[in-house]
């Protein structure tokens, strides 16, 4: 069975643009979540998408948004770009919809704004 | 505000012998817990979870430990082996879909 996928692995933007990240969850899971994680810190909370609708959102601004398609796939966009959202950004998808249970992780996108 | 804390950033322990890591939270509404694994490169994987209303919970190796008076859960791992050097996040939940995380623990497993 595949895993979590996420694309691309690398993504390097200039300041002030546009990042758009994707994730592709376990088949049959219909939750995905995201989290982002910067140097020496824990994963943080982004975001949490089941059936195509957004059900919890962490403390981050409104320039940090996304969306899930049809087939359960996701995008992260983050727009207006700053240093400090260099970070690695992981996706991760659950069966069980409401409760939490286990999330499995994709390998994560290394956003790097300069 | 962190509400989940693994104090030690880093463990190195002998193979063979437990490995124990410790995590506090602040947050007495979180009510399900859970221990992951990363590797360098890779997502972190579900190792182990309990639920609030249990004390302890055990599969393989490791055995997790539940304190609710003291707001404070640990990891075992016994015996550890080379494959267990990784870094070991704790998380908790109170809410749906949101899992908060410690800053994570380095355990490096020497021969």
């Amino acid at each position: 069975e595949a895993g979590v996928t996420q694309s691309p692995t690398h993504l390097i933007k200039t300041r002030g643009q546009q990042a758009t990240l994707r994730c592709s969850p376990i088949s049959g899971h219909t939750s995905v979540y995201w989290y982002q994680q910067a140097l020496g810190l824990g994963l943080q909370f982004l975001l949490w998408y089941d059936e195509g609708e957004e059900r919890n959102r962490g403390n981050f601004p409104p320039r940090f948004s996304g969306r899930q398609f049809p087939n359960y796939s996701s995008e992260l966009n983050v727009n207006a770009l700053e240093l400090e959202d260099s970070a690695l950004y992981l996706c991760a998808s659950s069966l069980v919809q409401g409760r939490v249970y286990e999330q499995y992780f994709g390998p994560g996108t290394r956003l790097t704004v300069t | 505000d962190q509400q989940v804390k693994q104090n030690s950033p880093s463990l190195s322990v002998q193979e063979g012998r437990i490995s124990i890591l410790n995590c506090d939270y602040t947050n007495s509404m979180f009510d399900y817990f859970l221990w992951y694994k990363k590797y360098p490169a890779e997502g972190p994987t579900f190792l182990i979870s309990i639920s609030s209303i249990k004390d302890k919970n055990e599969d393989g190796r490791f055995t997790v430990f539940l304190n609710k008076s003291a707001k404070h859960l640990s990891l075992h791992i016994v015996p550890s082996q080379p494959g267990d050097s990784a870094v070991y996040f704790c998380a908790a939940t109170d809410s749906w879909g949101k899992l908060q995380f410690g800053a994570g623990t380095q355990v490096v497993v020497t021969p």
